[in-house]
């Protein structure tokens, strides 16, 4: 199985560039998210989608866009890559039944900006 | 608002001892979700238990128990026989419920635990 899967795994980017970062998975989960890890910082929700077609800010969306035209796929997009955006970047999923179901990550995006 | 707080930023013990992890939070919420997260130096995070805010009972699985405490708004994680592999930084999350509540987890800022031969 192969559960939720961002690519890249890693990824320079210079100041002003913009990329997205693609995280999909094939659990059908309805809910799904983006974090960044910041060193000693912890995981920080940046936006979180619950359905095709539904998407919403988390506690830091600044900088950041998201898209959710299907079930499976959850990209988030920089539009003008800052340094402050250097992170690692995790992707999440979990079915919709149950809050109480943990969130599947992927093993998440390393992202320099210079 | 959720908060979690992982007051232990840095644990180092020697292998074969006992640790403890501290996780407190705070939620206005009567019904709530507790996670633990093992991040290993490889990056991924991995889940290692859920409880909610119904169940107080300890749990054991193996080398690792967890203490979940509502009265001190607690749920501490225990290694025991602290091995090598061991070494990683412990996420504790804490989940909302409410109807039609989009359970946006709230992390801790971690603990990292190194597990020295």
């Amino acid at each position: 199985n192969a559960g939720v899967t961002q690519t890249p795994k890693f990824r320079i980017l210079k100041i002003g560039q913009s990329m997205t970062l693609q995280c999909t998975q094939d659990m059908n989960h309805n809910y799904m998210y983006w974090y960044r890890q910041d060193p000693g910082m912890g995981l920080k929700l940046i936006y979180y989608s619950v359905g095709a077609g539904i998407t919403d800010k988390g506690e830091v969306p600044n900088g950041y866009n998201v898209s959710r035209s299907t079930t499976e796929d959850f990209p988030l997009r920089l539009e003008l890559a800052a340094p402050s955006q250097t992170s690692v970047y995790f992707c999440a999923s979990r079915p919709r039944q149950g809050s109480n179901q943990p969130q599947h990550f992927g093993d998440g995006t390393r992202l320099s900006i210079l | 608002a959720q908060k979690v707080t992982q007051a232990q930023t840095e644990i180092s013990v020697v292998e074969k001892e006992d640790v403890t992890l501290d996780c407190v939070y705070e939620t206005r919420d009567t019904t709530y979700y507790l996670f633990w997260y093992k991040q290993p130096p490889s990056g991924e995070l991995v889940f290692l238990i859920r409880r909610n805010s119904f169940d107080e009972q300890n749990e054991i699985s193996g080398r690792y128990s967890w203490n979940f405490q509502k009265s001190t708004s607690s749920f501490n994680f225990t290694i025991t026989a602290s091995q090598v592999v061991d070494s990683a930084v412990y996420f504790c999350a804490l989940s909302e419920v409410r109807a039609g509540a989009n359970s946006k987890l709230t992390f801790g800022k971690g603990i990292t635990l190194s597990v020295r031969p």
